[in-house]
């Protein structure tokens, strides 16, 4: 399957920010995060089209979500980092079908580091 | 919010064997459910979607079935290959979703 690109890893320390990029192509991206051993997580997702984004209430306050201009590319911003963020931090787009939406294409995944 | 359950956590198989894994939903979500394997070190992928369609360029031996809040992901005949963890999720809340805990399949 083809994959999305995703920004390189990135090592933070407890209370900064981390920003994530993903090329879309005009996509809408969807977020979802995999702390080391453990399942996977959704965050958030964000139409490209109209700028409109959704946020899982565990993340609310803390994640940001835009496109670039010519909305060629989606960021994942996450504030006030903590070690339980450690994870990698994948994009993806989805399908729809009646009545259901998958996941389609999945980034290579960012593997974000929070250590002091 | 929709859970997920899946069971097992974990099971041990040989090649050749058919393996199947349940999912189960909190509440009635239709046939929104989707499967998919994911191989350490790299991203899921999709296996089915909608309970029981099979992704392009998946094969045959994986078949899911399902609706409500049972649902099954089957592999006919375990390959190499197939050694994995694999993830249920609902879309019935869409655009908001939730991922099952996961099942891993290794070897006996």
């Amino acid at each position: 399957q083809v994959q999305l690109e995703q920004s390189g890893a990135e090592v933070k320390k407890p209370g900064a920010s981390v920003k994530v990029s993903c090329e879309a192509s005009g996509s809408d991206i969807n977020w979802v995060r995999q702390a080391p051993g453990q399942g996977l997580e959704w965050m958030g997702w964000m139409d490209s089209n109209s700028g409109y984004a959704g946020v899982g209430q565990k993340f609310v306050g803390r994640l940001t979500l835009t496109t670039s201009a010519s909305r060629d590319t989606a960021y994942m911003g996450l504030a006030n980092l903590r070690s339980e963020d450690t994870a990698v931090y994948y994009c993806a787009t989805v399908g729809i079908t009646l009545n259901n939406w998958y996941f389609r294409l999945w980034g290579r995944g960012t593997l974000v580091t929070v250590s002091s | 919010d929709i859970q997920m359950t899946q069971s097992p956590s974990s099971l041990s198989a040989s090649v050749g064997d058919r393996v199947t894994i349940i999912c189960r939903a909190s509440q009635n979500i239709g046939t929104s459910l989707n499967w998919y394997q994911q191989k350490p070190g790299e991203a899921p992928k999709v296996l089915i979607y909608g309970a029981s369609d099979l992704y392009s360029g998946v094969p045959l031996r994986f078949s899911g079935s399902g609706s409500g809040t049972e649902f099954t992901l089957s592999i006919s005949s375990l390959q190499l290959e197939d050694f994995a963890t694999y993830y249920c999720q609902e879309s019935h809340s869409a655009p908001r979703f939730t991922f099952g805990p996961g099942t891993k399949v290794d070897v006996k």
